[in-house]
């Protein structure tokens, strides 16, 4: 079965500067990848998406993420912070025959002005 | 208008009591699912249907029950509540031809007492 690992429960960042957050999943192939951010009091809604072709992806509010195959990687990248991004962030694989989504625990981002 | 709405939003019920959760949406998508999301453990799938007519159980369905009453509406419900069934609950749906990218609605928060 799937599974997918966010490895860092809780990161915190100063405003302005770079963000990383790790995601690693476990499929025999290439799955769907998803990353969703969570605000406080908030749903989730969809920050990008890798499905195929060039492995670099972009979303929105300029958050990026590349898949990398040899790592079962899909990390979240932003290259400078704002306060409005602390909230919740969720990394998530569909692989096409379960029909169904698996969700890692989520990391936690604190930005600190 | 949200394109995925959930009725309540908050909820405060009792052991033993019968309560149902409430999911609509405009997007005319046919797939729906219910997740419960808990500290720690991100989200995890209850129930999910692919029409009307398709229910299918999550990993977690024990102690639930859902109905599709429409393609729009996929209700939620606790048959028998108890303390460990407080959690946030989120509906979301996904269309086979958006490649299984799924849309969330802004979650009902239940605390049962």
């Amino acid at each position: 079965a799937q599974s997918v690992t966010q490895p860092d429960i809780h990161i915190t960042v100063s405003e302005g500067a770079s963000l990383e957050l790790r995601c690693n999943y476990s499929y025999g192939a290439t799955p769907y990848l998803f990353w969703y951010v969570q605000s406080p009091g908030q749903g989730l809604q969809l920050l990008l998406k890798y499905f195929s072709g060039d492995t670099l992806v972009q979303g929105i509010k300029g958050f990026e993420a590349e898949f990398k195959r040899s790592q079962s990687s899909f990390n979240l990248r932003k290259p400078s912070v704002h306060w409005s991004d602390a909230a919740e962030y969720f990394c998530a694989v569909h692989t096409g025959t379960a029909s169904k989504l698996t969700f890692g625990t989520g990391t936690r981002l604190q930005v600190t002005l | 208008d949200a394109d995925v709405t959930q009725t309540p939003r908050n909820r405060i019920t009792k052991t033993g009591k019968r309560i149902m959760l409430e999911c609509s949406q405009t997007k005319g998508h046919d797939r729906m699912y219910w997740y419960r999301q808990d500290p720690g453990l991100g989200l995890r799938l209850i129930y999910y249907s692919f029409d009307v007519k398709d229910i299918n159980k999550g990993e977690i369905s024990d102690g639930y029950s859902v109905s599709r009453q429409a393609q729009a509406k996929f209700s939620l419900s606790l048959e028998s509540a108890i303390p460990n069934q407080t959690a946030l609950y989120f509906c979301a749906t996904s269309d086979l031809a958006g490649q299984e990218t799924q849309y969330f609605g802004p979650g009902t928060r239940l605390l049962v007492l």
